[in-house]
């Protein structure tokens, strides 16, 4: 079985440009869930998906930021304009259920903003 | 409000010895679960053991034990017989229950661990 995988790995751009990243989940695995690592912070929540309805968005920094779960299958967030306090490693996770199930977490994506 | 903590930066531990990572928690739901993550250089998230807030005993899974403290919220990670392997950062994360209307997790800064051979 895949696990969560996102692309890219690594994205560097400069200040006022845009990024999409993506992350499909694993097959079946309603809820995904964004989460990002700024350079020496904790991991912190951006949003939850259920299939396609997005369940949490209250982790979303500001309006620059645009997740999309097309098809309740993979996800995309876009940052436009990027800015330089984006910079930070983007995690995709997702689970099978709510309920006590981990989360299977991507390789991440690191967005260099310069 | 929801935090977890991990006071620990960095840990150094000799091979075969054992070694625990420090996790302390807060929260006001009285359903939570109470997860490790470690984290190797290569980056990807590994998920290593899970303890719910009404389980009675300890969880335990191969060389990794929680030890779960829940008057003293407190889940501190132990790893029995280090590995060089086992280097790398370990996050503790929290994920509330069902008052909180979604799953997501709160993670702590993590702790870097060497195991030194």
């Amino acid at each position: 079985e895949a696990g969560v995988t996102q692309f890219p790995s690594h994205s560097v751009i400069e200040k006022g440009q845009t990024v999409t990243l993506r992350c499909d989940p694993i097959s079946g695995h309603d809820n995904l869930y964004w989460y990002r690592r700024v350079m020496g912070k904790e991991i912190k929540f951006l949003l939850h998906f259920v299939k396609e309805s997005k369940q949490d968005e209250s982790g979303m920094p500001n309006n620059r930021f645009l997740a999309e779960r097309t098809g309740g299958t993979y996800s995309t967030l876009k940052v436009q304009p990027a800015e330089l306090e984006d910079s930070g490693v983007y995690f995709c996770a997702s689970s099978f259920e709510t309920s006590y199930n981990e989360q299977f977490f991507g390789p991440g994506t690191r967005l260099t903003v310069l | 409000a929801q935090k977890i903590t991990q006071t620990q930066p960095g840990m150094f531990v000799q091979e075969k010895e054992a070694v625990t990572l420090d996790c302390t928690y807060d929260t006001s739901d009285p359903s939570y679960g109470l997860f490790w993550y470690k984290q190797p250089s290569s980056g990807e998230m590994i998920f290593l053991i899970y303890q719910g807030s009404y389980d009675q005993q300890n969880a335990t899974e191969g060389r990794y034990s929680l030890n779960f403290q829940k008057a003293r919220k407190s889940a501190n990670l132990v790893i029995s017989a280090s590995q060089l392997g086992d280097s790398a950062m370990y996050f503790c994360a929290m994920r509330e229950g069902a008052t909180s209307g979604t799953y997501k997790y709160i993670f702590g800064t993590g702790t870097r661990l060497k195991v030194l051979a």
